[in-house]
């Protein structure tokens, strides 16, 4: 079975300060990661996403996430965080063969000027 | 200007009253899902679709149903409705389940 977690339901940081959003999986083969962004009243936007190969992958607006096979991790990262960063951020995975995309329960992000 | 289309954006109605929530695209993705989002639970895929006539349960299809007889088209529809069923959807698609998805702006719906 495949699992997401999302271990902060919020994350306050400062305008200009990195950011990470944490996200750990579980899947039973190789995973396909991903990191949406919502903003308010609006559909998810698709950030990043993680199949193969490097293990820093580099997405839209900046953003950047790093997977850790060893701690089954996929962290979402900007070197300096904008106010306009301020969103809801969804990690999902899908376990290779799997043909649904299991998504996290969210963490809010807010970007203090 | 490629999207996902949603309607209603909002819908109040009662219990037991039958509805539909159209979805539709216009990229040509086979692949197409819906999920529902409720506070502290994130998203919950309902029922997704490979392609044209071929649909699956997600992991909370109790209560729905969908169907897709054409590429663009996958509506979805809840027979008798109840108020645990209030909640927002969202309609994703993609050109196949492993690529990024492209979501509607989602469907408040409140079942009184």
């Amino acid at each position: 079975a495949q699992s997401v977690a999302q271990p902060e339901d919020q994350v306050n940081v400062a305008e200009g300060n990195p950011l990470t959003v944490k996200c750990t999986y579980s899947v039973s083969g190789n995973p396909y990661l991903f990191w949406y962004v919502q903003y308010p009243n609006r559909g998810l936007q698709f950030l990043l996403k993680y199949i193969t190969g490097d293990n820093l992958v580099k997405g839209s607006y900046g953003f950047e996430a790093e997977f850790n096979k060893s701690q089954t991790s996929f962290h979402l990262k900007k070197p300096s965080a904008l106010v306009s960063d301020s969103a809801l951020y969804f990690c999902a995975v899908r376990d290779a063969g799997a043909n649904n995309l299991f998504f996290g329960t969210g963490t809010r992000l807010t970007v203090i000027p | 200007e490629a999207q996902v289309t949603q309607n209603p954006r909002y819908l109040i109605t009662v219990t037991g009253k039958k509805l539909t929530v159209t979805c539709s695209q216009n990229m040509n993705h086979e692949y197409m899902s819906w999920y529902r989002q409720d506070p502290g639970l994130g998203l919950r895929q309902i029922y997704y679709s490979m392609n044209v006539e071929v649909t699956d349960k997600g992991d909370v299809p109790e209560g729905y149903k969908v169907s897709r007889k054409e590429k663009r088209n996958f509506p979805l529809i809840l027979e008798s409705p109840s108020p645990n069923q209030t909640s927002l959807y969202f309609c994703a698609s993609s050109f196949s389940i492993g690529e990024k998805l492209f979501f509607g702006s989602g469907t408040q719906l409140s079942v009184l």
